[in-house]
C-alpha cells in the first residue's frame, strides 16, 4: 500500500499569501496518478489537480500541482477567502488507492 | 451535470449490516468506475471500493472481508454493503466516480451513518 503523508498538518496564511502544500509518497506514484482535492466543512472533496498537474474543469489558475515519484507540490498563489480549507492528495496508481491525511489551510 | 445522491438509512445497530445506494443522474454508469469513500468525523478520507459498470470490483484490503458492491445498471445505480459493522464504521459515507485511470472527478454530498444501539 501506498502511504501518502501530508506536511505541514496546519498552516496558517493572510489572504493573498502563496500556500505550498507537499505531499510524499512511501513509493513511486508511476504516470503521475496524484489528484488534490478541496473539501470545506460540510462538503464533499471537489477535485482541483489529477496527473500531478493538470487542473479539473472550472478549477482557477491560482491552483497549480508539480512534482513527480515521490514528491508532490500543491500550490496557491494567491490565497482567495475561498480558498481556506482542508486539502487531500490521492494515488490512483495502484490498489488500494489510497489519500494523505491532509493540510488544513486557515486564516492567519 | 452528472450528479450523484447517497440514499440509505442513518443509523445501523452494532453487528449489523450498513447497506447504502448511490443514484447516478445526468450521465450513464457504463464507461467509469463507481467508488465509495468514507470518512470518520473529523478525519481523513478512506477509500473503501470500486465497481466497473461490467461489474468487476477492487475492495480496500482492510474491509474486504465485510464490503459488497454491486451495480444495477438498469437503475444508473450502485450499492454498498458493508457487514458486522462496529462503532468504528461511523462515518460520512461517500459515493464518487472516476474514469478509467482517473481521479474521482464527481462526488455526491455523502451521508452520515452513525453505528449504535
Amino acid at each position: 500500500e501506498i502511504v501518502l503523508t501530508q506536511s505541514p498538518g496546519t498552516v496558517s496564511l493572510s489572504p493573498g499569501e502563496r500556500a505550498t502544500l507537499s505531499c510524499r509518497a512511501s513509493q513511486s506514484v508511476s504516470s503521475s496518478y496524484l489528484a488534490w482535492y478541496q473539501q470545506k466543512p460540510g462538503q464533499a472533496p471537489r477535485l482541483l489537480i489529477y496527473g500531478a498537474s493538470s487542473r479539473a474543469p472550472g478549477i482557477p489558475d491560482r491552483f497549480s500541482g508539480s512534482g513527480s515519484g515521490t514528491d508532490f507540490t500543491l500550490t496557491i498563489s494567491r490565497l482567495e477567502p475561498e480558498d481556506f480549507a482542508v486539502y487531500y492528495c490521492q494515488q490512483y496508481d495502484s490498489s488500494p488507492l489510497t489519500f494523505g491525511g491532509g493540510t488544513k489551510v486557515e486564516i492567519k | 451535470q452528472v450528479q450523484l445522491q447517497e440514499s440509505g438509512p442513518g443509523l445501523v445497530k452494532p453487528s449489523e449490516t450498513l447497506s447504502l445506494t448511490c443514484t447516478v443522474s445526468g450521465g450513464s454508469i457504463r464507461s467509469y468506475y463507481w467508488s465509495w469513500i468514507r470518512q470518520p468525523p473529523g478525519r481523513g478520507l478512506e477509500y473503501i471500493g470500486y465497481i466497473y459498470y461490467s461489474g468487476s470490483t477492487n475492495y480496500n484490503p482492510s474491509l474486504k472481508s465485510r464490503v459488497t458492491i454491486s451495480v444495477d445498471t438498469s437503475k444508473n445505480q450502485f450499492s454498498l454493503k458493508l457487514s458486522s459493522v462496529t462503532t468504528a464504521d461511523t462515518a460520512v459515507y461517500y459515493c464518487a466516480r472516476a474514469p478509467a485511470s482517473g481521479a474521482f472527478d464527481y462526488w455526491g454530498q455523502g451521508t452520515l451513518v452513525t453505528v449504535s444501539s
